[in-house]
């Protein structure tokens, strides 16, 4: 089973609002990444979970807030959230930090702030 | 600084004939790899192949087939016999064996197969 599974599927949020989008995998992957990618663009690396540990933040707003609770879940919050952020969030897993490795994504979670 | 270029933003054919999506990359490292993967409009990126930079040897998939050139740098894929299925926005992808997980995207080629 090559699936990842994110949650919700599209999410619409003022600029005020706290919100979560959750991103899982049960293959014993032990990376987890979080990507952002506007309309006609590539994905833009945001974030990478090594073994449940922050390794990588290609500096993103604070309003953007990661967290990892165990191996299997990796949560993007999202506070105060700016227009230009509207975005499909890609959530992705690796079987472990080596570049070597392919990375296996969820379907996204389509965010428009409003 | 590792790139990876995709000169084709858009290409369209009709159903059953051969089209190659063009991929030139730039790395520093002696060691990296590159990967194919396909974007259809549901959004979910798919891991198509991966190829180390050890390994020139070409491969074939059913109807997919890849050219790895380190000569040129370049990481080409073909469809033969393309079906309408394969209409999707696909992307060339760059990681370095010292590049700490980055996975470095090109620009991405949609691709269009008409009936």
């Amino acid at each position: 089973d090559t699936e990842v599974t994110q949650t919700p599927k599209h999410l619409v949020m003022g600029m005020t609002n706290k919100k979560s989008l959750k991103c899982e995998q049960h293959m014993g992957h032990r990376a987890m990444y979080w990507y952002k990618q506007k309309a006609k663009k590539p994905p833009e690396l945001m974030f990478v979970y090594s073994y449940e540990k922050l390794s990588i933040n290609e500096s993103v707003p604070s309003r953007f807030s990661p967290e990892c609770p165990n191996s299997s879940l990796l949560n993007l919050h999202l506070h105060a959230l700016q227009p230009e952020d509207s975005a499909l969030y890609l959530c992705a897993s690796s079987q472990g930090r080596d570049p070597s490795y392919e990375q296996y994504f969820g379907p996204g979670t389509r965010l428009t702030v409003t | 600084a590792q790139k990876v270029t995709q000169a084709q933003t858009e290409i369209s054919v009709v159903e059953k004939e051969d089209v190659t999506l063009d991929c030139v990359y730039e790395t520093r490292d002696t060691t990296y790899y590159l990967f194919w993967y396909k974007q259809p409009p549901s959004g979910e990126l798919v891991f198509l192949i991966r190829r180390n930079s050890f390994d020139e040897q070409n491969e074939i998939s059913g109807r997919y087939s890849w050219n790895f050139q380190k000569s040129t740098s370049s990481f080409n894929f073909t469809i033969t016999a393309s079906q309408v299925v394969d209409s999707a926005v696909y992307f060339c992808a760059l990681s370095e064996a010292g590049g700490a997980q980055k996975l470095v995207f090109g620009q991405g080629t949609r691709l269009t197969i008409n009936p």
